[in-house]
């Protein structure tokens, strides 16, 4: 099956820095790569997704990139906020009826 | 449009007592899933439903866990007997037909003491 791995486990930038955090996956097949943020005591929620027909997606400070060769992407957030503190994590899908496989997650912290 | 709502959201029980979960997923939604998410991982898929059958429940210890899903809406996972391995964060997830946006709910907390 496949495997997803991320990184860093934890990330601390300076309100206002970007942050950058990555994935890599094992199969060649899946296709679908949606990166989900979780809060403290709620359920991950979608923040942004990229489908393997496509390079690089982008919504407002979040941005998201694709390199299928390499079997990586990568989630960028810039202008951090103190809001943006929040555990997130990649995930990889065949589009399967979407059986998602999921990175172990990074703690971002962002200092105001 | 109201969102996926599980309960409990937190139960503690002893190890070998058995425990269930409810999950109602957005209405109209066809696919639902459990995941069991441990402390400091990523969730990992228990098993998924598409309409009240299962797509896919290869990760699911089938000895101890069991779901599901009879009328094609709500949702219920239970555990017997619980191990101490069991702690962990079960959510549930909807969406409208397995082939988009996955939206999760708040989670129950398990701790098996």
């Amino acid at each position: 099956g496949e495997n997803v791995e991320q990184h860093p486990s934890t990330l601390s930038v300076q309100e206002g820095d970007s942050a950058v955090i990555k994935c890599t996956y094992s199969d060649s097949a899946s296709n679908y790569f949606p990166w989900y943020k979780q809060e403290l005591g709620k359920g991950p929620q979608l923040i942004i997704d990229i489908r393997s027909n496509v390079g690089e997606k982008k919504d407002q400070r979040i941005a998201v990139t694709l390199n299928k060769t390499a079997k990586h992407f990568s989630l960028h957030i810039t202008e951090t906020q103190p809001e943006d503190s929040a555990v997130y994590f990649c995930a990889a899908s065949e589009n399967n009826f979407n059986k998602f496989y999921f990175g172990s997650g990074t703690k971002l912290n962002v200092k105001p | 449009e109201a969102g996926v709502a599980q309960s409990p959201r937190y139960k503690i029980i002893e190890k070998r007592q058995s425990v269930a979960f409810w999950c109602n997923p957005i209405s109209g939604h066809a696919t639902l899933y459990w995941y069991q998410q441990i402390l400091g991982q990523g969730p990992k898929l228990l098993i998924q439903f598409q309409n009240n059958g299962v797509v896919d429940d290869s990760q699911l210890p089938k000895d101890r866990f069991s779901a599901e899903r009879l009328k094609g809406v709500d949702s219920t996972l239970k555990i017997q007997p619980a191990k101490l391995e069991d702690s962990a964060v079960y959510l549930c997830a909807s969406s409208s037909s397995g082939f988009d946006e996955q939206y999760f709910g708040p989670g129950t907390r398990l701790t098996v003491t």
